[in-house]
């Protein structure tokens, strides 16, 4: 088993729908987790950061955490054609190191 | 600097020769870190610098990969007797070091072996 997993996609949605992004991570220790979104061609940009179980909203996308399932998601509301990118989870398991996903491609279609 | 800087931005080099790749990370950062991403894959972790401390090179694939950091700053990747398996993009991270901050990644160096 990873340690940090990610539905590999590639997701498909409609411009204008609701993008759903999952990932579950296996040590109950960890911290704090983090999505990155890499262009193609690019650098991962980290995009999200969240710490304690609930919903984090910025703008049009919401992180949302649940130790207990150890399981986190990003949600991407209203999405449009540049959010196509890959979406990569990471999770602090120690100090400052991350673990990060395979990610998971988006793309949104007009 | 404001981000962080990686040179060269693309390197290709013949089989067996050794190359150097190079991180200027953000300015009090304590932490850097090195990945490699082959076309279409994963972050593959090589090796993590914090402060003074010993640095983990648990992802270095082998005894060719090497890297060090000078004066708590700047880092430099080596990889010797380059393999056609090295050719992937080099990307260099830093961070404050602190369980709750995420990366700033440099924009990457683009390695070819032919």
């Amino acid at each position: 088993q990873k340690e940090v997993e990610q539905n590999s996609g590639p997701l498909s949605v409609p411009e204008g729908a609701i993008a759903s992004l999952n990932c579950t991570y296996s040590d109950r220790g960890s911290q704090s987790f983090f999505w990155y979104r890499q262009y193609s061609g690019k650098s991962p940009e980290l995009i999200m950061s969240i710490y304690s179980n609930g919903d984090k909203e910025d703008g049009r996308f919401t992180a949302q955490l649940n130790k207990a399932s150890q399981y986190v998601s990003l949600l991407i509301r209203d999405s449009q054609p540049s959010d196509s990118a890959t979406y990569l989870c990471a999770v602090n398991t120690n100090a400052g190191k991350s673990t990060f996903g395979d990610g998971t491609t988006l793309t949104v279609k007009p | 600097g404001a981000g962080v800087s990686q040179s060269p931005s693309n390197k290709v080099t013949e089989k067996g020769k050794d190359v150097e790749l190079r991180c200027d990370p953000i300015s009090g950062h304590t932490a850097l870190y090195w990945y490699r991403q082959s076309l279409g894959q994963g972050l593959e972790f090589l090796i993590y610098f914090q402060g003074n401390s010993a640095p983990d090179k648990s992802g270095l694939p082998s005894d060719r990969f090497s890297a060090e950091r000078t004066g708590g700053s700047v880092s430099t990747l080596t990889i010797q007797r380059t393999q056609q398996e090295d050719s992937a993009v080099y990307l260099c991270a830093s961070s404050s070091g602190l369980a709750g901050y995420g990366y700033t990644f440099g924009s990457g160096t683009r390695l070819t072996v032919v």
